[in-house]
């Protein structure tokens, strides 16, 4: 079985240019989430959906990031324009149900931007 | 508001001696606790979860966690550390409200 799919994995950019990233969950898994992890940090959870619904974008910076998942199966993370500090690693999880339920998270491997 | 600390940023033990990674979180409600592991240039890995089942958790790689009410803590053990033990280890807390945070994670060094 496939695990999560991002990409691309490396990505760089110039400030104030745009930049999506995509993501691909494990197949029937109706959560998904979207973290930022910085340099020695841990990851911050972004955005979560289930099924096709934000259900917790409350951490995303509506002023320039942006995410769909349109059919409930893979999801895009936008960020327009980008600034020097959204240097970071963008993560992408799934799993079957909630966290808050005892459920796994599986990751995809992430990518690295690099706003210069 | 739940939270996690993580009270170690790194931790070193000599290879074969045990491993202690400490974890305390404050939660309104009975929560869900992870620990999951980082190793360089791979993605997330779950080690175990508590699930409220039993208050001692055995995960994968010979780690344990055991979970005290009393003292809001969730630490991660091994008894004996392994050279590809080394990785950045983190305590992710859910709760009843779905949030979920991640600790800052210790980094683990294993001395040979």
């Amino acid at each position: 079985e496939a695990g999560v799919v991002q990409s691309p994995r490396y990505k760089i950019i110039e400030k104030k240019q745009p930049v999506a990233f995509w993501c691909n969950p494990i197949s029937g898994h109706n959560t998904l989430y979207w973290y930022r992890q910085n340099l020695g940090q841990g990851p911050e959870l972004l955005i979560r959906y289930e099924n096709e619904e934000a259900v917790d974008d409350s951490q995303l910076p509506k002023d320039r990031f942006s995410a769909e998942r349109l059919k409930g199966v893979d999801s895009t993370l936008k960020i327009q324009p980008a600034e020097l500090g959204d240097s970071a690693v963008y993560l992408c999880a799934s799993s079957h149900g909630l966290a808050s339920k005892y459920n796994e998270q599986f990751f995809g491997p992430g990518t690295r931007l690099t706003v210069l | 508001a739940q939270s996690v600390t993580q009270l170690d940023s790194h931790v070193s033990v000599s290879e074969g001696t045990p491993v202690l990674l400490r974890c305390n979180y404050s939660s309104s409600y009975s929560p869900s606790l992870f620990w999951y592991v980082q190793h360089p240039n791979k993605g997330l890995q779950l080690l175990l979860k508590y699930t409220s089942a039993a208050t001692l958790v055995k995960g994968i790689n010979g780690f344990e966690a055991e979970f005290k009410k009393s003292e809001t803590s969730f630490h991660l053990t091994k008894p004996s550390a392994h050279m590809s033990d080394a990785a950045e280890y983190f305590c992710v807390v859910s709760d009843h409200n779905d949030k979920i945070i991640f600790g800052k994670g210790t980094r683990l060094h294993i001395l040979p």
